[in-house]
């Protein structure tokens, strides 16, 4: 089972500012990796697949890097809607299809 | 537009068992391989089991197998979750997801709350 682990748990960002939430997998999962962004009360909502690719109606101050073992998804200059829990997920060698723990942004 | 609906969530005691529906529309369920995933209380994502397009292979995390069976029916363009010898640790939202990118979940539903506790 491939193992994913984010980091920080929690990240205090001020608006504005740029927030770099970063994610491991135990082992290498090539470019298989996505985001997710949950709000509380609401489902989660895919960001990132493919470690780069933003998905549909997601906009361009998220962005994706990474690939192998070691990723990173940056929001540019976060606004409110912005402050949620992102979790990674790896869909290179399953099952079990594995996410990460979760990182939180909240307001600074 | 795509939209999922979870239904079947309830209070059941220990040993007890439960279905879950997910009824889909804004596509035809045939097409795509859909998922299962689960949130405990205050806990994170935890994917539970994945169906394939025509329903032929189906797919479990270790912790459920042997107590939970996947199914569908694509006439009713619906996706089930049977669950069965349930434990106080099954307690969690369980949301069903679809896979149109890779397996990613590219969209979810609501989620419907299994609560296991005598």
């Amino acid at each position: 089972e491939i193992v994913m682990t984010q980091s920080p748990a929690t990240l205090s960002v001020s608006p504005g500012e740029r927030a770099t939430l970063s994610c491991r997998a135990s082992q290498s999962v090539s470019s298989n990796l996505a985001w997710y962004q949950e709000k509380p009360g609401q489902a989660p909502r895919l960001v990132i697949y493919g470690a780069s690719t933003r998905a549909t109606g997601i906009p361009a101050r998220f962005s994706g890097s990474g690939s192998g073992t070691e990723f990173t998804l940056t929001i540019s200059s976060l606004q409110s809607e912005d402050f949620a829990v992102y979790y990674c997920q790896q869909y290179s060698n399953w099952p079990p299809l594995t996410f990460g723990g979760g990182t939180k942004v909240e307001i600074k | 537009e795509v939209q999922l609906l979870e239904s079947g969530g309830d209070l059941v005691q220990p040993g007890g068992s439960l279905r879950l529906s997910c009824a889909a529309s804004g596509f035809n369920l045939i097409n795509y391989a859909m998922s299962w995933v689960r949130q405990a209380p205050g806990k994170g994502l935890e994917w539970v089991s994945l169906s394939s397009g025509g329903g032929d292979s189906t797919f479990y995390v270790d912790s459920v197998k042997g107590r939970f069976t996947v199914s569908r029916d694509n006439s009713k363009n619906t996706l089930y979750l049977h669950m069965n010898s349930l434990r106080a640790d099954d307690t969690a939202v369980y949301y069903c997801a679809i896979h149109r990118v890779y397996y990613c979940f590219d969209h979810w539903g609501q989620g419907t709350l299994v609560t296991v506790s005598s």
